[in-house]
């Protein structure tokens, strides 16, 4: 039983085009985070949802849009996809007020 | 402002123990945390340390906090080969449903026998 399940894994597309990852948590967490893990490794946080509403936006392209249906659930959706996009895309879940964050096993993004 | 660091590379000999240090800058934070991802894998949390402690101990790691000087360490005995990865440090940075976790650079640890 995957915890916080992201898909696809893996995910090679052209520039321009127009692709969403998409990430579930079934432990009852009311708080999801996407980060994003550059080529050197550096995790950086892009967006975090609680309770379906945005409430951290880290200087993100907008062309970057999250979606959260529920609380169980937080896609991103990317458009017209630039190099500088391929990276390592991390989902992860928390419920407020407790320490552990969990995290997805990432997806690997190659835009060519 | 809020920021995470720490040296980015390590070797140590199977069996020694490894030392990672880190330094932290918010020092609001209320947690600590040592979070490990094996190649090609996702992020594995290790252990965490609350602010109101100097030390905790989880078998074969120790994580020592010194608050004063904002920093974090973590100790591994007995290191093994499968101990090679990379190990994050994080601080708990924000407020209430605004805290998110703020990563320093990773610590890359070989283990060589």
């Amino acid at each position: 039983d995957t915890a916080v399940s992201q898909t696809p894994k893996y995910l090679v597309t052209q520039m321009g085009n127009d692709k969403s990852i998409k990430c579930e948590q079934n432990l009852g967490h009311d708080t999801m985070y996407w980060y994003k893990q550059d080529s050197k490794k550096f995790l950086k946080i892009m967006f975090s949802y609680n309770n379906k509403e945005l409430i951290i936006n880290e200087t993100v392209p907008n062309r970057f849009s999250p979606k959260s249906p529920d609380k169980a659930h937080l896609n991103l959706h990317i458009n017209s996809l630039e190099l500088g996009d391929s990276a390592v895309y991390f989902c992860a879940s928390r419920l407020g007020g407790l320490t552990e964050a969990f995290f997805g096993q990432g997806t690997r993004l190659t835009v060519v | 402002g809020e920021d995470v660091e720490q040296s980015l590379f390590l070797s140590v000999r199977e069996g020694d123990s490894s030392v990672i240090n880190c330094t932290y800058t918010d020092s609001s934070s209320t947690y600590l945390y040592w979070y490990k991802q094996e190649p090609g894998a996702g992020l594995q949390l290790l252990t965490y340390i609350f602010s109101n402690m100097d030390m905790k101990q989880d078998q074969r790691l120790t994580v020592l906090l010194n608050k004063k000087d904002k920093h974090l360490s973590l100790r591994i005995a007995d290191t093994q080969t499968g101990d090679s990865a990379i190990y994050f440090c994080a601080e708990m940075g924000g407020s209430g449903g605004y805290n998110k976790l703020i990563f320093g650079a990773g610590t890359r640890l070989a283990v060589h026998p």
